[in-house]
């Protein structure tokens, strides 16, 4: 079955310690997105990327990085410079002007 | 970057009712229109792209305004299984970051 998927569902970091969050998608979509959602509040988009080796910082991209070597995969890394990383983080994909598919999501908490 | 607006409610509904809310946007250039649901804790899922000339499924009913620039979303005989956050999305020609906004939602409440 054709979707994306993000791991971990769950990750807890320390302070000051970088974690990735993995997404991969099997749909052949060429955009692939990053969102932050705290509790009660809208999608805000860290960074996004139109198409392999080339990507875009968002409203919030301040404390995360991102590379896109493959068409399928756009890891996100949250960085000991994001001072309040605890939130849900989204994954999605889509073709130009077409819905967008999401990830499941990674709940992470800082310790 | 281009703004999408809506209702954060809660709109709070006895169930059986009909609900009705709309999602403004500013650009006027915009091509695709979508509804999503989110549901608490979840990741949010297409509930329906909105056509121009209006569209239906089931007790959903999709809406768009060109002239006015907005869409709107209609759920009839309300369900408790219908309370979520609803999300506006609206995509915009020439991609990048502007072409995918999401409105921050619209959380509805179905009541017994």
């Amino acid at each position: 079955d054709g979707g994306i998927t993000q791991s971990p569902k769950y990750l807890f970091r320390k302070e000051g310690q970088n974690v990735t969050l993995s997404c991969e998608q099997n749909l052949n979509h060429d955009a692939m997105y990053w969102y932050r959602q705290d509790p009660g509040q809208g999608l805000r988009l860290i960074y996004y990327s139109q198409i392999v080796n080339d990507f875009q910082k968002g409203d919030i991209a301040e404390g995360y990085s991102v590379s896109r070597e493959k068409k399928e995969s756009f890891p996100l890394t949250v960085t000991s410079a994001q001072k309040n990383p605890t939130a849900f983080y989204l994954c999605a994909s889509s073709h130009p002007l077409a819905e967008a598919f999401f990830g499941q999501g990674t709940r992470l908490t800082v310790v | 970057r281009k703004e999408v607006e809506q209702d954060p409610g809660p709109f709070n509904v006895p169930e059986g009712a009909t609900v009705a809310f709309n999602c403004t946007y500013s650009n006027s250039a915009s091509q695709s229109f979508f509804w999503y649901r989110q549901d608490c804790r979840k990741e949010p899922k297409l509930l329906m792209s909105v056509y121009s000339s209006g569209n239906e499924d089931g007790r959903f009913t999709a809406q768009l305004n060109r002239a006015s620039q907005y869409i709107s979303l209609l759920i009839r005989d309300s369900k408790l299984s219908d309370s979520a956050t609803y999300l506006c999305v609206v995509s915009y020609p020439g991609g990048g970051a502007d072409g995918l906004t999401f409105g921050k939602g619209t959380h509805l409440i179905i009541q017994p």
